[in-house]
């Protein structure tokens, strides 16, 4: 069965460092992944979409690469802020473009 | 960017009794919007997709009697959570695309419901 998988324990980190999140799938074969930010009762706020024909995506701070071979995608922060301390959730997604399957979230906590 | 909206953003109500969520689409129309619930410290889980003018379609598992969707409009869905018991209580979230494009979908802030 499908399954995507991102680190399950929080991901504490140093303020001005970089955080780096993980998110592996099997029994996918996504056309293009996305990412999400997550905030305490709030709803997903889309951050990032890659396709299956890019290795790398940036938008300001934020970095994803996607490695359809490893099945695998990668999602950076750089210079992070404690304002960046939310949950990230990717979803990687085959067709069927508007149905977003997530993933189980990875809780990044920066540390002034 | 586009903005949902949804009402109430938390509900208390008692066993037994139904709860209507409202999913709104403030600025551009949606023939579809999705409905998710999320347990905590868990991720969401799609239960359905609203379909305007036509039946909702609903994941497995996900008794469609109990969680009656209507979308109403192209504006409007609601999902309405039939004769709650306390395993209903959860966090309830909609989202609605504005386009053909994967990038382009929205989330709602989320409805607390609490069954007691």
């Amino acid at each position: 069965s499908q399954k995507i998988e991102q680190n399950s324990e929080a991901l504490n980190i140093q303020e001005g460092k970089t955080a780096t999140l993980t998110c592996n799938y099997t029994n996918y074969s996504p056309a293009y992944l996305q990412w999400y930010r997550q905030d305490p009762g709030r709803g997903p706020v889309f951050l990032l979409l890659i396709r299956e024909n890019e290795k790398e995506k940036r938008k300001e701070r934020l970095k994803v690469t996607f490695d359809t071979t490893l099945k695998q995608s990668l999602f950076h922060i750089t210079a992070s802020q404690p304002a960046d301390s939310a949950t990230f959730l990717c979803a990687p997604n085959s067709g069927g473009y508007q149905k977003v399957t997530f993933g189980t979230g990875t809780k990044l906590q920066v540390i002034p | 960017g586009a903005v949902v909206s949804q009402h109430p953003s938390w509900v208390i109500c008692k066993s037994g009794t139904s709860v209507k969520i409202e999913c709104r689409s403030l600025d551009f129309q949606a023939t579809t919007m999705f409905w998710y619930r999320q347990f905590p410290k868990q991720s969401l889980m799609l239960m359905a997709t609203s379909n305007e003018g036509s039946k909702a379609t609903y994941e497995q598992g996900v008794e469609k009697d109990k969680f009656l969707i209507n979308h109403a409009s192209l504006t409007l869905s609601t999902l309405t959570v039939t004769s709650a018991h306390p395993e209903d209580s959860s966090f309830y979230i909609c989202s609605a695309p504005t386009s053909g494009r994967a990038d382009e979908q929205y989330f709602g802030p989320g409805t607390r419901l609490t069954v007691t």
